[in-house]
């Protein structure tokens, strides 16, 4: 069955740097755009980065460009968030999830992981 | 970028009413637009993509409709584990993937 687990979560420091991923199993993570998803607490989903199946394509929010890395080894079947100097207002659960492509282009988050939590305090 | 709005916030409601929750988008998105529940502490779930198509193993009582800047979610009769929040989601942008703020469903 597929599955999506986050790790590498925790405290932060201001202007620090940390590298979230996701490990992927029971689907060809290869032929799989990936996105991470992110909600601070208490609050709604906000869309971080995707990237595409072969690695090729990445977008961000636009205020997450410049701050956030997203990469993808499809040798490991790994998703990676690396946060660079982040601020207090990026605490949040982060979510990795995988994106579907229907018939007439439709897509979707299909799965989701459980979440790494993230604090950025000092 | 486009916007999502959804309207109510919140809502009280009562097991067995019907519900309908609303989102509206900033720009005409076609039907590019998914529907996700999620309950406390937990990842949310895919309900509804391409504003009306069910996602398999998601009951019959929820329903979608809606194309260009209006859609609505619908729950026939509300049951104890529908209690959750609800998230309407662009899938049009090629670049950006907006959510809308979320509607919780509370016990009345």
């Amino acid at each position: 069955q597929v599955q999506l687990v986050e790790s590498g979560g925790g405290l932060v420091k201001p202007g620090g740097s940390l590298r979230l991923s996701c490990a992927a199993s029971g689907f060809i993570f290869s032929d799989y755009y990936m996105s991470w998803i992110r909600q601070a607490p208490g609050k709604g989903l906000e869309w971080v980065s995707y990237i595409s199946a072969s690695g090729s394509s990445i977008y961000y929010a636009d205020s997450m460009k410049g701050r956030f890395t997203i990469s993808k080894d499809n040798a490991e079947n790994s998703l990676y968030l690396q946060l660079i100097s982040p601020r207090a207002e990026d605490t949040a659960v982060y979510y990795c999830a995988r994106r579907r492509t229907e018939a007439g282009g439709h897509w979707f988050f299909d799965y989701w992981g459980q979440g790494t939590l993230v604090i950025v305090s000092s | 970028d486009i916007q999502m709005t959804q309207s109510p916030s919140s809502l009280s409601a009562s097991v067995g009413d019907r519900v309908t929750i609303t989102c509206r988008a900033s720009q005409s998105i076609n039907n590019h637009l998914n529907w996700y529940q999620q309950k406390p502490g937990k990842a949310p779930k895919l309900l509804i993509y391409a504003a009306s198509t069910l996602q398999s193993g998601v009951p019959s009582r929820f329903s979608g409709s809606g194309s260009g800047t209006e859609f609505t979610l619908t729950i026939s009769s509300l049951q104890p584990e529908d209690f959750a929040t609800y998230y309407c989601q662009q899938s049009y942008s090629t670049f950006t993937w907006t959510f809308g703020q979320g509607t919780n469903v509370e016990i009345k």
